[in-house]
């Protein structure tokens, strides 16, 4: 029972550097969501996807891209990085009902842009 | 916009004490979510508060929600050093598709 699965788990950019963060679940759920956490910022809302080919922004969706191609997953990619983007990045799914059902957490990728 | 506050922001406890958290939130929503996050883990789910009044208790950890107030409390009953962690509400926002979080309660219960 793999739930929620994030790679890479740990990575290291230099500016202007890009890369692509995969999310996988094998629930079979929904909504798939991507958050940052930075320290006494909780966790901040990036994109977000409620179904296989579509996608929306969240509270801080600069400077990110997604996309859901396939229902079970929902990849994040920066283009350009910056070391503001050095975050630790949470991928959560759930089901629909109630919208949204309970959020099941990704281990987390923790990315450092140098 | 919704708005989710935490307070406090830290809290470090005597074991055996009893204390509240609590989450503040800026719209209406009738459905509040509290998590755990140990120590460079993820997040797990403790709490799922649906309606005006609910009440959820799991070991010595309370948690109950009051819509017209607009404010949820944790309550931590004889803390133990086990429960040392950080802690998150989180409210639905936008028809229901998204969660916002607070910034999160740093637990330390000290022996």
């Amino acid at each position: 029972n793999a739930g929620v699965t994030q790679t890479p788990k740990f990575r290291v950019l230099k500016t202007g550097q890009s890369m692509t963060l995969l999310c996988a679940q094998d629930m079979n759920h929904e909504y798939m969501y991507w958050y940052r956490q930075d320290p006494g910022m909780g966790l901040r809302l990036i994109h977000y996807s409620v179904g296989e080919g579509t996608t929306a922004k969240g509270e801080v969706p600069d400077g990110y891209n997604v996309s859901r191609l396939k229902k079970q997953n929902f990849l994040l990619g920066l283009e350009s990085a910056a070391p503001s983007q050095t975050s630790v990045y949470f991928c959560a799914s759930s089901y629909p009902r109630p919208p949204p059902g309970e959020l099941f957490f990704g281990e987390g990728s923790r990315l450092t842009v140098l | 916009e919704l708005k989710v506050e935490q307070n406090p922001l830290f809290l470090s406890m005597q074991e055996g004490k009893n204390y509240t958290i609590y989450c503040n939130y800026s719209t209406t929503s009738d459905r509040l979510y509290w998590y755990r996050q140990d120590p460079g883990k993820s997040l797990e789910s403790l709490f799922v508060l649906l309606s005006n009044g609910a009440v959820k208790q799991e070991g010595r950890l309370m948690a109950s929600l009051d819509t017209k107030a607009r404010l949820s409390t944790l309550h931590i009953t004889a803390a133990v050093h086990d429960l040392s962690a950080t802690y998150f509400c989180a409210v639905v926002a936008e028809y229901g598709n998204k969660l916002v979080f607070g910034a999160g309660t740093i637990l330390r219960v000290k022996s």
